[in-house]
């Protein structure tokens, strides 16, 4: 079983479309996060969501947003997606806190035409 | 956010060679952890570096944590292809897991 998986995989998609990456962990960790990695392989924290409290990355644009609908998943929204949001996103998650090991899913590609 | 400076940027090399990648901050971690990211993939864990001077061993991996806790180096003895991949060094600032912008390592046979 993996412990961290996300769908989908590949995501190609036009501009000002609304796309949604789902995320689910089987680990029974409290604390999961999406990161998104950049062109240059920089890998930056976006959000952080622990037993219902979201902290959220000032620079993030607020067209996107998590959804957690229980412990073990949180997905990712993005409204009106724009040029600039091509990027690998990948969701992680710890067992309580940032500090410990963070065990991250395998990312998806999202690719804005 | 505590930034993390990674050097050097990219390294290739051939089987057989030693190297070693540094992690620099002007901050004070109280821990420092390296991850290996492979193509297609999401980053794992090698190790956490908790007590300044530390050194841990992870076969021909070398880790060391910095005495005053702001630096981290990992030394390859001895690389191989399977060594190739971005290696990252992360900490926490905050509320998350901060990472540098990575060494990107290709060893060639």
């Amino acid at each position: 079983d993996t412990a961290v998986s996300q769908t989908p995989k590949y995501l190609v998609t036009q501009m000002g479309n609304d796309k949604s990456i789902k995320c689910e962990q089987n680990l029974g960790h409290d604390t999961m996060y999406w990161y998104k990695q950049d062109s240059k392989k920089f890998l930056k924290i976006m959000f952080s969501y622990n037993n219902k409290e979201l902290i959220i990355n000032e620079t993030v644009p607020n067209r996107f947003s998590p959804k957690s609908p229980d412990k073990a998943h949180l997905n990712l929204h993005i409204n009106s997606l724009e040029l600039g949001d091509s990027a690998v996103y990948f969701c992680a998650s710890s067992q309580r806190w940032a500090g410990e090991k963070l065990f991250f899913g395998s990312g998806t590609q999202l690719s804005v035409l | 956010t505590q930034l993390l400076e990674q050097s050097p940027q990219f390294l290739s090399i051939q089987e057989g060679e030693n190297l070693t990648v540094y992690c620099n901050s002007s901050s004070v971690f109280s821990s420092l952890q390296w991850y290996r990211q492979e193509p297609g993939e999401g980053p794992v864990l090698l190790v956490t570096v908790v007590t300044g001077g530390e050194v841990k061993k992870l076969k021909r991996l070398t880790f060391q944590f910095g005495d005053a806790r702001k630096d981290s180096s990992l030394h390859i003895t001895a690389a191989q292809p399977g060594d190739t991949g971005l290696y990252l060094c992360a900490g926490v600032s905050g509320y998350a897991l901060n990472f540098g912008k990575g060494t990107s390592l290709l060893v060639t046979p």
